[in-house]
């Protein structure tokens, strides 16, 4: 297994259903992200870890709730979303300090659709 | 908060010809990256840039970075139609931890 990556790749749920998005990373890195991308809007930044502590937490609805048990895993757990929560969600790591780049390596993303 | 403009939004340009698109942002840095990312795929790191003047090339596409301007230009050269896809600039600022300010993205087209 390479780089990051994410299950599932495509999630449909209803608003009171509870779901759980996985990103596992195989580089060594020592941070991990959680991205939501949207039509037409920038990325957003929803969560960040370092060092497997919670480091940003960007004004993320409650009903997004992230864990981070080790340097390689990341989950968001899902519940009780809204239909404009349905995004692309991206996980990403990178390797941070020690004069390294900071570069962002994504996963293939899991698509959401909350009906 | 750091804003990142990214133009044009949509580019659609003829195979063999030369465009630049242009990354503006709003505070200092010296961090910034170029994705690719193709319709229903992740994103792709194509160049890193972490000073000013850096100038980077990979094939068709050459990056760079002015850091008094705040500005970052990606370079097509003889496009192909293999380059089409979404282009995004990201940037970290001097003073924002390690948080990644992404552009609009640009859609760009190369049509045979």
């Amino acid at each position: 297994e390479t780089g990051v990556t994410q299950t599932p790749r495509h999630l449909v749920m209803g608003m009171t259903n509870k779901k759980s998005l996985k990103c596992e990373q195989h580089l060594g890195h020592n941070a991990m992200y959680w991205y939501k991308q949207s039509a037409k809007k920038p990325l957003e930044l929803m969560f960040v870890y370092n060092f497997k502590e919670q480091t940003e937490n960007n004004s993320v609805p409650s009903r997004f709730s992230p864990e981070c048990p080790n340097s390689s895993h990341l989950f968001l757990h899902l519940h009780t979303l809204q239909p404009e929560d349905s995004a692309l969600y991206l996980c990403a790591s990178s390797q941070e300090g020690d004069g390294t780049s900071g570069e962002l390596f994504f996963g293939e993303g899991s698509r959401l659709t909350v009906l | 908060e750091l804003k990142v403009e990214q133009n044009p939004l949509f580019l659609s340009m003829q195979e063999g010809k030369n465009y630049t698109i242009y990354c503006n942002y709003s505070t200092t840095s010296d961090r910034l990256y170029w994705y690719r990312q193709d319709p229903g795929k992740s994103l792709e790191s194509l160049f890193v840039l972490l000073s000013n003047g850096a100038v980077k090339q990979e094939g068709r596409l050459m990056a760079s970075l002015d850091t008094k301007a705040r500005l970052s230009t990606l370079h097509i050269t003889a496009a192909v139609h293999d380059l089409s896809a979404t282009y995004f600039c990201a940037v970290v600022g001097t003073n924002t931890g390690n948080q990644f300010y992404f552009g609009t993205g640009t859609s760009l087209t190369v049509i045979p």
